[in-house]
């Protein structure tokens, strides 16, 4: 068990660049999720896959994101057009298939928009 | 909705004493699960502690130990035998589906 995974984890992008970020999960979980933390904030829930289904998305989750997890492995975060506002560490956490098993978090890539 | 609160920004503890975290949370829910999480500077969320809300007996786990006070909503996190490495942010979390829902975190300093 390697644990959670994410790469990069530091970005330092301009405002209006795209950004893509990427989330390998402990190898049997069945569940992704992707969290995003502020400074000073706990983690907000942004979405969540079972295998390749992305089954809900936050509010938060604003057209220019885009997240995807193709044949149920690891999962990429896209951000377009980038705004100051993204600025914040993204987390990623892997759990088994039942809905309240723990999840284990990722490092987390944290974001700078310039 | 359900929120989770920690009402201390900051806690210090000396060396080998004793210290204990708050938490409260408000739901609906009469399902649902309790994290203490463990944020060292710099590196990932570490889970401390989980307790279901159907079991009455506070969960332990060596040094850590929960006062788990469902009718209260009240989830506070008992450090004992404070070492340096506790140093770190604790983050108490809420689950009745799959989303966790995370409080604003405590810092906690280990004083030498």
């Amino acid at each position: 068990d390697t644990g959670v995974s994410q790469d990069p984890r530091h970005k330092i992008t301009k405002r209006g660049q795209n950004v893509t970020f990427r989330c390998d999960p402990i190898s049997e979980h069945n569940r992704l999720y992707w969290y995003r933390q502020t400074l000073g904030q706990g983690p907000e829930f942004l979405t969540y896959f079972q295998n390749e289904a992305q089954l809900e998305k936050s509010r938060l989750l604003s057209d220019r994101f885009s997240a995807e997890r193709p044949k149920g492995s690891f999962s990429t975060l896209e951000i377009q057009r980038t705004e100051q506002g993204d600025s914040a560490m993204y987390l990623c956490a892997s759990s088994l298939s039942v809905s309240t098993d723990t999840q284990y978090f990722g490092p987390g890539t944290r974001l700078t928009v310039l | 909705a359900q929120t989770v609160t920690q009402s201390q920004p900051e806690m210090s503890v000396q060396e080998a004493e004793t210290v204990t975290l708050s938490c409260t949370y408000d739901t609906s829910e009469s399902d649902y699960y309790l994290f203490w999480y463990k944020q060292p500077p710099s590196r990932q969320m570490i889970l401390v502690i989980r307790q279901e809300a159907y079991k009455q007996q506070n969960a332990t786990e060596n040094r850590f130990s929960v006062n788990f006070q469902k009718a209260a909503k009240s989830f506070s996190l008992k450090i004992s035998d404070s070492q340096l490495g506790d140093a770190a942010m604790y983050f108490c979390a809420y689950t009745g589906t799959y989303k966790y829902i995370f409080g604003t975190g405590t810092r906690l300093k280990v004083l030498a």
